[in-house]
């Protein structure tokens, strides 16, 4: 299995509170990947980086910031969150260009807004 | 990226051929084929892609028909732990790698 672990893997938090999402890798791979898995919708992508401090939004970005100072780590925050942002966050990886596009997914973080 | 079609629902007898269709008629030359699929609560599992060749690994293959529009992922011996909900995505192989996941087909292996 691809080197890809999310912190933390549940969270709870209230209304209005940050919370940032955590995703490590450890294959050094280019593209780093965040959705979420919502009942009825599937998976959305939220933001994608391409390199270090290389992002770019996704389909559903709004009320989501990233960032990634390191190859290996990608931040998802939660300036402040609400109740509709309760959900399974899943951070996925993929060489790129220099691959064939597969990408690789991490456990996933059940994320309740309360 | 094209969009596909798939069954909502498939079931299967544990130890017998899981054969998932996928229509893609509005696929591209230069896109392939991915095909993931997701255990429950888990997260996506990467099964097999290809381009226009029929492809074989060590959990699926992959048949395109000539013309490209369709497929079919073939689980030759289903088993229980197989049952999960199998996503067809078309797509180019280069660039961003951003997947748009539609609603699958959730593959039901019964004993």
């Amino acid at each position: 299995d691809a080197g890809i672990t999310q912190s933390p893997r549940h969270k709870v938090t209230e209304t209005g509170t940050p919370v940032t999402l955590r995703c490590h890798q450890t294959e050094n791979h280019r593209y780093m990947y965040w959705y979420r898995q919502d009942p009825g919708h599937g998976l959305r992508l939220i933001h994608y980086s391409y390199g270090v401090k290389d992002t770019d939004k996704g389909e559903v970005s709004d009320g989501y910031s990233v960032s990634r100072s390191k190859t290996e780590d990608f931040l998802l925050t939660l300036e402040s969150a609400t109740s509709s942002q309760t959900s399974v966050y899943f951070c996925a990886i993929s060489e790129g260009t220099s691959g064939t596009g597969e990408q690789y997914f991490g456990p996933g973080t059940r994320l309740t807004v309360t | 990226d094209a969009k596909t079609t798939q069954p909502t629902s498939m079931d299967c007898a544990e130890g017998r051929a899981a054969n998932l269709p996928c229509n893609h008629s509005t696929i591209s030359g230069n896109e392939y084929v991915y095909w993931y699929r997701q255990i429950h609560s888990q997260g996506p599992q990467y099964i097999i892609h290809g381009l226009k060749n029929n492809e074989t690994n060590e959990m699926a293959s992959l048949i395109i028909t000539e013309d490209r529009k369709s497929s079919t992922l073939i689980l030759p011996h289903a088993t229980l732990r197989d049952t999960a909900v199998y996503y067809c995505i078309v797509r180019v192989a280069r660039g961003t790698g951003k997947l748009i996941f539609g609603q699958g087909t959730t593959l039901q292996v019964k004993p």
